[in-house]
């Protein structure tokens, strides 16, 4: 069965930093790119950014409200992905999804997502 | 960014009833060089993640029940629930795949 696990949210202030960690299982994690979405609360759904594979040279890609303050990373050794999140703001406070892109490209597996807040 | 638009926000239908959910690209999503749209379907029910329905705009995921189906091609998709169940309520969310990824508003399905 596939699990997606975020951790790592939480309360942050403005100008912050929190990392997010997804823990995957039931699949080859190492050959699956894997993104993150984000929703406020309320909301709909924003994408923030993907990470292929090794094969594909770990490319990243990012939406332009995130570039430069987010980064994506994995651990193909702990079955991990990562969201780093810097310079945080108010309109930044979401849940997290970490996704699994599937074969046909599309999200075919979501975690239950990780609540972040950035308030002072 | 592909902006996706969809229509209605919301709505509510009958059980047993049809449900119809358009999404509008901006511009095309079609690929030319496989004839394949780049558009999905998602359904969040509250409190819980997205679920993938559809893909290539029209493909069923696994599992998925046989009352949902899309269609449509280019720029102009639909959504149907063909018999709305009590479980159907959700929010249902286009995206397209073709340039990055991008989300419709959503569309809260609710029962009459």
């Amino acid at each position: 069965e596939v699990q997606l696990v975020e951790s790592g949210g939480g309360l942050v202030q403005p100008g912050g930093s929190l990392k997010l960690s997804c823990a995957a299982s039931g699949f080859t994690f190492s050959g699956s790119a894997m993104h993150w979405v984000r929703q406020a609360s309320g909301k709909g759904l924003e994408w923030i950014g993907r990470i292929r594979t090794k094969a594909n040279s770990y490319a990243t890609a990012y939406a332009e409200s995130v570039k430069g303050r987010f980064t994506i990373s994995r651990d193909d050794s702990k079955n991990t992905a990562y969201l780093q999140m810097n310079s945080l703001k108010t309109e930044d406070t979401a849940v997290y999804y970490c996704i699994r892109q599937g074969q046909q490209l599309v999200f075919d597996y979501w975690g239950q997502g990780t609540l972040v807040t950035v308030s002072s | 960014d592909i902006v996706m638009t969809q229509s209605p926000d919301s709505l509510a239908v009958s059980l047993g009833e049809r449900a119809t959910i358009n999404c509008k690209s901006r511009q095309s999503v079609l690929y030319s060089s496989n004839n394949k749209n780049y558009l999905a379907w998602y359904q969040q029910r509250p409190g819980q993640p997205p679920k993938l329905l559809i893909y290539w705009a029209s493909t069923r995921e696994s599992g998925v029940p046989d009352r949902f189906s899309g269609s449509g091609s280019g720029t102009d998709f639909t959504l149907t629930i063909s018999s709305l169940q009590a479980e159907d309520v959700a929010v249902y969310y286009c995206q397209q795949y073709y340039n990055s990824w991008t989300f419709g508003q959503g569309t809260k399905v609710e029962i009459k």
